[in-house]
């Protein structure tokens, strides 16, 4: 069964940087398509970040230039830098894989970003 | 950049069955749309129902059946449960769109 579990959450004051961790089982996080979405309290879903199997990266606008995405192939892990934090970046953040942009997404448990004074 | 719409809300009887939408703005809904269908609850992780339009989870109950209806994504759920009381969201794929655009999400609530 594939899990994947978010880690590294937690309170940070506006300015500060946070490092998110996702490690993978049972899914191959280097051959596979791995990206960060993240829900702001009582909002919808967003993307925030990806990389494909190749390496190509994509980010959202609005974290552009603060944030980065990474992995780790021999831990099988995903990661995300998140430098020069603001209030709006406060959300649950979810790691997700998927094979394809045909097949199903698979959901970390979230782990809870609070960017606060 | 798209827009990706969906019914704020929806209700339907326990036993009943329920059509939920997903929409584009700019363009028919059609099968290269690759669209996915999540199923939220309170306080939860999002989980895939529909993948690819039609085909369900390994998880997912059959009662839950993925189509599309009118130039729109439909999700259609056949004998709601209490149990489907959630948030639903949609996905599409676009060609100029890394990861594609979420929809809004309908909160359904079985009543």
């Amino acid at each position: 069964e594939v899990q994947l579990v978010e880690s590294g959450g937690g309170l940070i004051q506006p300015g500060g940087s946070l490092k998110l961790s996702c490690a993978a089982s049972e899914f191959t996080v280097s051959s596979n398509y791995m990206s960060w979405v993240r829900q702001a309290p009582g909002k919808g879903l967003e993307w925030v970040s990806a990389v494909y199997s190749g390496g190509t990266t994509f980010y959202a606008d609005s974290v552009q230039g603060r944030f980065t995405i990474f992995r780790d192939n021999l831990k099988n892990s995903l990661y995300l830098q998140m430098d020069s934090l603001r209030a709006e970046d406060t959300a649950v953040y979810y790691c997700v894989g998927e094979y394809s942009s045909s097949s199903g997404l698979y959901w970390g448990q979230g782990t809870q970003v609070t960017v606060s004074s | 950049q798209a827009v990706v719409t969906q019914e704020p809300s929806v209700t339907v009887s326990p036993g009943g069955t329920v059509t939920l939408t997903c929409g584009s703005a700019t363009e028919d809904v059609t099968s290269s749309h690759y669209t996915r269908w999540f199923q939220q609850k309170p306080g939860q992780a999002p989980r895939t129902l529909i993948h690819d339009t039609t085909k369900r989870h390994s998880w997912t109950p059959d009662r839950f059946s993925g189509s599309l209806l009118g130039g729109k994504a439909a999700l259609t759920l056949s004998g709601a449960q209490p149990e489907d009381e959630a948030e639903y969201y949609c996905l599409l794929s676009f060609t100029d769109s890394w990861g594609g655009e979420f929809g809004g999400g309908t909160k359904l609530t079985v009543l």
